[in-house]
């Protein structure tokens, strides 16, 4: 048990359509990130938001975007879904600065 | 672009044999991670060791960390088949958000 929880396990959208999945980071975790993973391989960073504001982001387009609550709890929001974005999407939170990082089970993301 | 590199990709021993599985990265680090991730699942936090660190231990895992090579090792002892998963390496850089960069992993099967 990490005591990061994210919601929906899985899901399926059409392409162009619009999703959020949404996370709860692990109890005084103040940083949480969220990363795509394609199959086979390795997680890819999306974004990071500490205290409510983005701090960090990888290589993804603006249609990639996020949230974090007062509470820490975070959500991820995809536009325009594209058939490349199928993956599993992990959420993970931590304290900042050289912590450990723990992750949820992730969210399912099938686009058809 | 991936900062870390696993060899092998794949590694396929028996019960009772112990694995070892490398990692290699790029640019000067905070700290290094390593996660076993079952299928479909979630990744699960083993060590992190940070690098002013040489080796760390913990149950049947032990970590080693050479800065000076740009490298680490997790030796798994005494294997067994609940082991079967995908580990991978993850690097937090010494600037900059606190995001994990990831390898490709290395696909580990025990055989009973």
């Amino acid at each position: 048990e990490t005591g990061v929880t994210q919601s929906p396990t899985h899901l399926i959208k059409t392409r162009g359509q619009q999703v959020t999945l949404r996370c709860s980071s692990q109890s005084g975790h103040n940083t949480v990130s969220w990363y795509q993973q394609a199959l086979g391989q390795g997680p890819q960073f999306i974004f990071q938001y500490y205290r409510e504001e983005e701090n960090g982001r990888g290589n993804f387009p603006p249609r990639f975007s996020g949230l974090q609550f007062p509470n820490y709890s975070s959500e991820l929001n995809v536009n325009a879904l594209e058939l490349d974005d199928s993956a599993l999407y992990l959420c993970a939170s931590s304290f900042p600065a050289g912590n450990t990082i723990y992750f949820g089970e992730g969210s399912w993301l099938t686009v058809v | 672009s991936q900062q870390g590199e696993e060899d092998p990709q794949a590694l396929s021993i028996q019960e009772g044999e112990n694995a070892t599985m490398n990692c290699s990265y790029k640019t000067s680090i905070n700290n290094l991670q390593w996660y076993r991730q079952n299928s479909g699942r979630g990744l699960v936090h083993l060590i992190l060791i940070r690098s002013n660190e040489r080796e760390k231990h913990s149950g049947r895992l032990r970590v080693t960390l050479d800065t000076s090579k740009k490298s680490s090792s997790l030796l798994i002892t005494a294997s067994r088949a609940a082991d079967t998963a995908s580990y991978f390496c993850a690097t937090v850089l010494l600037q900059g958000a606190q995001k994990l960069v990831f390898g490709q992993g290395t696909r580990l099967t025990i055989n009973p």
